[in-house]
């Protein structure tokens, strides 16, 4: 496996039910990223890993929980979504600093029923 | 706080034609730049960016933008278009000495006509 990527593709849910997305990166980084792209919204940055400690929740509800094990790995806890919660969710990984490129997995279509 | 602006949330050409997308952001001080590419099904990839140096950037398959700071934009120009270049593109901005953090535009889809 080669750059970033993520499981599952594709997902649907109920509303009461928990499930997780993961996202692995193949690119020795140390930063980790989830980002949710909705129809007609710009992408909006959810969460920020740097050396697996979060720096940056970009005042996401608490039915979104993330969890970073290593600098390889992130997750993200989902439970008792909304509707509204269906979007693509992608993950991204760079070294870290702000000039840094980003690397993007191709993301989990989320759908809420 | 950064913004991003693209104008012109689809934009249409016919192959062989220019392709110019815009961007403008606000900041106080000049950011790094980027743009991105998302091709259907698929997640962002790297165009090209802007950090310091020469203020016109190229990038992969025959694009390249221009920092302009007196008129705080970014646009993206290919000279010739392809039938390959459909596809949704991202405007983004990360600020200097505040973090590893992207804020990106609305998006332009560029549809390419034969």
């Amino acid at each position: 496996e080669t750059g970033v990527t993520q499981t599952p593709r594709h997902l649907v849910m109920g509303m009461t039910n928990k499930k997780s997305l993961k996202c692995e990166q193949h690119l020795g980084h140390n930063a980790m990223y989830w980002y949710k792209q909705s129809a007609k919204k710009p992408l909006e940055l959810m969460f920020v890993y740097n050396f697996k400690e979060q720096t940056e929740n970009n005042s996401v509800p608490s039915r979104f929980s993330p969890e970073c094990p290593n600098s390889s790995h992130l997750f993200l806890h989902l439970h008792t979504l909304q509707p509204e919660d269906s979007a693509l969710y992608l993950c991204a990984s760079s070294q870290g600093t702000e000039q840094e490129t980003q690397y993007f997995g191709p993301g989990t279509r989320l759908l809420v029923l | 706080a950064q913004s991003v602006t693209q104008l012109g949330s689809h934009v249409s050409v016919s192959e062989g034609a220019l392709v110019l997308l815009r961007c403008n952001y606000s900041s106080s001080v000049p950011p790094y730049l980027f743009w991105y590419v998302q091709y259907p099904n698929q997640g962002l990839q790297l165009l090209l960016k802007y950090t310091t140096g020469a203020t016109l950037v190229k990038g992969i398959n025959g694009f390249e933008a221009e920092f302009k700071k007196s008129e705080t934009s970014f646009h993206l120009t290919k000279p010739s278009a392809h039938m390959s270049d459909a596809a949704e593109y991202f405007c983004a901005v990360s600020p200097t000495g505040a973090g590893n953090m992207l804020t990106f535009g609305g998006g332009t889809r560029l549809m390419v006509k034969p």
